[in-house]
């Protein structure tokens, strides 16, 4: 069974403040992708990232697949309050035809 | 224009009865899953279809049973509901097995 460990699993910070969450697995995956869900609604997909090293920006979102496709990391600079949100990686395994996802990061910013 | 969608958004109800959760996607894709959610936002997933047929069964009660219609609809049926099936349930489609998957917006099950 593939894992997918991600850390903090919450995490409590000032509007303004930086932050990186992480997503570690001991398993190698084809591609890995973060979403963020929202309360009361569904997960969204944030970005898809594909290459050993890849960095990906989304706005203040930085996003870095590791070198051997293994980890990967979140990073928001100056974050606000709309950031807020659970934030959850996913690992894909297209041998296996399957996903699979971490544990999630809960994000509060706080004004 | 929804992608996918879940019904009923909300469902409360006594221990021992039976309910259904309805999913739908209109996207197209061939691969449908049934997800829950805890109290610790811990997303699990339940069960896995590929174009009708079950492809991921995961540690599940027996009393879970997912049926699939056709490709665009995944519908859960839990049987003999007990209080720690309270949780929300997501379905997901996505085009094939590995591929991003799109979130419908839960189904939050309380069981009395």
């Amino acid at each position: 069974t593939q894992l997918l460990e991600q850390s903090p699993q919450f995490l409590s910070i000032q509007e303004g403040e930086n932050l990186t969450v992480y997503c570690n697995s001991s398993s190698v995956f084809s591609s890995l992708q973060w979403y963020r869900q929202e309360p009361g609604e569904g997960p969204v997909l944030l970005v898809t990232v594909v290459t050993g090293g890849e960095v990906k920006k989304l706005k203040r979102l930085t996003f870095q697949f590791g070198d051997a496709r293994k980890d990967s990391s979140l990073h928001i600079t100056a974050a606000q309050p709309g950031d807020t949100g659970l934030y959850l990686c996913a690992g894909e395994d297209t041998n296996a035809g399957k996903s699979t996802f971490g544990d999630g990061t809960t994000l509060t910013v706080k004004p | 224009d929804t992608a996918v969608s879940q019904t009923p958004k909300y469902l409360v109800t006594q221990m021992g009865n039976d309910k259904s959760i309805k999913c739908e996607q209109n996207l197209g894709h061939d691969t449908m899953y049934w997800y829950k959610q805890d109290s610790k936002k811990f997303l699990k997933i339940m069960f896995s279809y590929n174009n009708k047929e079950l492809i991921i069964n995961e540690t599940v009660p027996n009393r879970f049973s997912p049926k699939s219609p056709d490709k665009a609809h995944l519908n859960l049926h839990i049987n003999s509901l007990e209080l720690g099936d309270s949780a929300v349930y997501f379905c997901a489609s996505s085009l094939h097995g590995a591929d991003t998957q799109y979130f419908g917006p839960g189904t939050r099950l309380t069981v009395l």
